[in-house]
Order: C-alpha cells, then structure tokens, then sequence
C-alpha cells in the first residue's frame, strides 16, 4: 500500500498567493514531517507534527492532521518565487519516535513572479 | 546551525566496485539514518541504526549494503560490490532523542554506477 500520497502532483501559482498541499496516508503514524527539496538538492525539514497535534505553524507555514482521516496539509501563505520546489510529506510510524520515514512521491509547487 | 555533512557529493564508479559514503551527523543526535532517492522516484529508507547497531532495515538493504560508525563522529554506508541499479541520490539523516523526533538530512551523495 502507498503511505504518504501527495495531491496535487503539481502546482503553479502567482507569487503572493497561497500554496496548499495535501497528504494522505494509510497506516497510523506516530509522526508526519513535510521536506522542501530544491532540484537535485537535499531535502529540507519544514516541520514536524505529531500524532496528537492538530495544527501547527512556524512562519509562514501551517500544518494541519487529521488522523481520523489520514491526512495533512501544509500551506504556504504569501508565497515567494525562492518557494518553488518540490515538497514531500514523511510519515514515522508507530514502532518507535525515531522510527523510519516513509515518503511520498512529492508535489512540485512553481511560484511564477 | 549544526547540519549533517556527507561527502563526497558526486561518486561515479563502476559496476563491481566497493563504494565507502560518509556522512557525519549532527553532534548530539543519536539515531542514523540512511535513504536513498533514483531519479525521479521517491525516497526510500534504507537504514536506521541506533546505540552501534541495526535498529530497522528495508528489504533495499540487502547484503551488499553495511553500515558502520567507526567513531563519535562519522557514519558510513558501504556498497560492497556495486550495480547499475545502485546508481541514486543516498542521503544521510540523524535525529535526536526525547521531544525531538525532526529528522534532519544531509545533502546527498551522487553516486553514479557505470
């Protein structure tokens, strides 16, 4: 089974505008992580949130989960030309805190200036 | 800020060859990771290795694979005899322990098999 789907795969936007991506999953989890990933660079943490969180923010990223539903949403407000990238959701499973990550295929975002 | 390292950034070898990628992780972290991304497909796990041991391996991670900490500060993953196959993006990962469960990468190794 897929763990950690993104929707939608890609999305293009004016600068200024916010940025919504989804995440969805199928196994219970005890962590979920959204990366940024430049082209042909290395993954960037954005945030992490919790099994029993809700929401989160840092900046001018908000994370939402609902494990009830399996699924999370990152958003980008105000976005900016330097957010073009590809942004991956990462599920940590319920074996351990620091247990293995399980990636989804990505969601290539391009903010046009 | 403290980042993980890895070097080098782009190895090419060629099939058959034994390939040492090294990353150091971030200081005070104590759990190492190692994932691997071929062009244009996701990240897999490959590894996680926590107190001088295994703690979780995929089935990527067969016996061509070993991991190693040699020392306080350095973490290698070794691909004893290499395949066209082998040829991706292998990135190191560390987190900590107690609240912090961030997983934080590394920027990557080429490594491309010819």
């Amino acid at each position: 089974s897929q763990q950690g789907e993104e929707d939608p795969q890609a999305l293009s936007i004016q600068e200024g505008e916010n940025a919504t991506m989804n995440c969805s999953y199928k196994t219970s989890i005890n962590n979920l992580q959204w990366y940024r990933q430049n082209s042909g660079r290395g993954l960037v943490h954005l945030i992490l949130i919790r099994s029993n969180e809700r929401e989160k923010h840092s900046g001018r990223l908000r994370v939402t989960l609902d494990t009830s539903k399996k699924s999370s949403s990152l958003l980008i407000t105000a976005s900016r030309a330097a957010d073009t990238a590809s942004y991956f959701c990462a599920t940590g499973g319920v074996t351990g805190a620091n247990s293995k990550l399980t990636f989804g295929k990505g969601i290539t975002l391009s903010v046009r200036p | 800020e403290p980042e993980v390292t890895q070097t080098p950034s782009h190895q090419v070898t060629q099939m058959g060859q034994e390939v040492i990628l090294r990353c150091v992780p971030i200081s005070n972290h104590l759990y190492f990771y190692w994932y691997r991304q071929i062009l244009g497909q996701k990240v897999e796990f490959l590894v996680s290795f926590y107190n001088n041991e295994i703690s979780e391996k995929s089935e990527i991670f067969d016996d061509q694979f070993s991991v190693e900490r040699p020392d306080g500060s350095n973490f290698t993953l070794k691909i004893r005899s290499t395949k066209l196959e082998d040829s991706a993006m292998y990135f190191c990962a560390s987190s900590g322990q107690g609240s912090g469960y961030e997983q934080y990468f590394g920027p990557g190794t080429r490594l491309t098999v010819t």
